[in-house]
């Protein structure tokens, strides 16, 4: 089983700031890379997927980048809808999801 | 607009089973995998099953292995979780997650609103 880690748990962060999201996997998963969005009470919801594509309707200031086992969520400037859960997932070998990291208003 | 809404949660013993269902609109759905997906309250996200749009290819999770089938109606649209001999660890929301291929392997958009089930005497 590939095992994904996240960092870190928590971001303490203010409105405008930068927020940069860490996933690494056990192994490679090559370029096969989901992240998703979770705000309290609702489902996740798809930002990313394969790295760096951007799911329908997910504004420009979530970026993906990385290769192998490390990679990265970037968001470039916080808005106060984007205080929220953060998981990554693979899908090289059968379908897991990283521990999540919490985005939190600081 | 694609809608995935669960169903069939509830309160259930150790032991007993309970069949969840989900009935999905807006797509063609047997051109497409579907997954579950639980979640454990206020912990992380752990895949459970994915069925192929054929039904020709599944997969589970090692923790459901020969205790949940999925299975699914694409007459109906539906997508079906039958789980037997429940265990409190399966305490979770259960949502369902559209692939956005015919076979069950890549990610999950969109997801149901998710169902709770609760094992527990």
């Amino acid at each position: 089983e590939i095992v994904l880690t996240q960092s870190p748990a928590t971001l303490s962060l203010s409105p405008g700031e930068r927020a940069t999201l860490s996933c690494r996997a056990s192994r490679s998963v090559r370029s096969y890379l989901a992240w998703y969005q979770q705000k309290p009470g609702q489902a996740p919801r798809l930002l990313i997927y394969d790295v760096s594509n951007r799911a329908t309707g997910i504004p420009a200031r979530f970026s993906g980048s990385g290769s192998g086992t490390d990679f990265t969520l970037t968001i470039s400037s916080l808005e106060p809808e984007d205080f929220a859960v953060y998981y990554c997932q693979q899908r090289s070998i059968r379908l897991t999801f990283g521990g999540g990291t919490k985005v939190e208003i600081k | 607009e694609v809608q995935l809404v669960e169903s069939g949660g509830g309160l259930v013993q150790p032991g007993k089973s309970l069949r969840l269902s989900c009935a999905a609109s807006g797509f063609t759905f047997d051109d497409y995998a579907m997954h579950w997906v639980r979640q454990i309250p206020g912990k992380g996200l752990e895949w459970v099953s994915g069925i192929s749009g054929n039904s020709g290819s599944i997969d589970y999770a090692d923790s459901v292995k020969g205790r949940f089938t999925i299975s699914r109606d694409n007459a109906n649209n539906s997508l079906y979780l039958q789980m037997n001999n429940l265990r409190p660890e399966d305490t979770a929301f259960y949502y369902c997650a559209k692939d956005p291929g015919g076979e069950p392997r890549n990610w999950f958009d969109p997801w149901g609103q998710g169902t709770l089930v609760t094992v527990s005497s």
